[in-house]
């Protein structure tokens, strides 16, 4: 069952703005995860952010958590036409389950 | 490092036909998850091992589907009979489990079409 529900479904924007995705989630987490997919490709991992954590960055990604939300956000900056994909933001449960619970994602297309 | 490793990376065949889905994980991790991905369900996680032993496999969706792991370096999933519905994209993934660290590499996939 799914999980995590990011928002927007969808996002178009122009090369050198900043993309942001939500993602928001039901149950106790250990962590959250991002994560992204070219068309027609495997996922590759962004960025891991653990429970006790409210921030945090990779390159031109950042990441937050509210635990008390259950809601997470993933900002691009500087956005590039190589940043069009889909991005997932996925789960890990806090009872120590080791599989990830992947939402349906938001497919980011970047206009050169 | 080569990655996750799969094959095939396409398949087709037909309704009733048994299909096996191959993964050789990154060398040096202890998990490996099969998921699948389809437009209607998006990405489910279908089983995962720990040291080759089975875990959890809640997911799988039915007895037709069944997974093996009998070292550290190969993994099956079988489908036998495959349905129509069963064409989705498989993906298989390993991770090293530290306690800490729960990053998951992904195989390419396999794209598994049942006519």
């Amino acid at each position: 069952s799914q999980q995590g529900e990011e928002d927007p479904q969808a996002l178009s924007i122009q090369e050198g703005e900043n993309a942001t995705m939500n993602c928001s989630y039901k149950t106790s987490i250990n962590n959250l995860q991002w994560y992204r997919q070219n068309s027609g490709r495997g996922l590759v991992h962004l960025i891991l952010i653990r429970s006790n954590e409210r921030e945090k960055h990779s390159g031109r990604l950042r990441v937050t958590l509210d635990t008390s939300k259950k809601s997470s956000s993933l900002l691009i900056t500087a956005s590039r036409a190589a940043d069009t994909a889909s991005y997932f933001c996925a789960t890990v449960g806090g009872g120590g389950a080791d599989g990830l619970t992947f939402g349906k994602g938001t497919h980011l297309i970047i206009q050169p | 490092d080569a990655g996750v490793i799969q094959s095939p990376r396409h398949e087709v065949t037909e309704m009733g036909q048994e299909v096996t889905l191959r993964c050789k994980p990154i060398s040096g991790h202890n998990s490996l998850f099969w998921y699948r991905q389809t437009m209607m369900r998006g990405l489910e996680l279908l089983i995962y091992f720990n040291n080759n032993v089975p875990i959890d496999d809640s997911g799988m969706p039915e007895d037709r589907f069944s997974a093996k792991m009998p070292n550290a370096s190969f993994s099956t999933l079988k489908i036998q009979p495959s349905e129509p519905r069963d064409s989705a994209v498989y993906f298989c993934a390993s991770s090293l489990r530290t306690g800490y660290t729960d990053t998951q590499y992904f195989g390419p996939g396999t794209r598994l079409t049942v006519l």
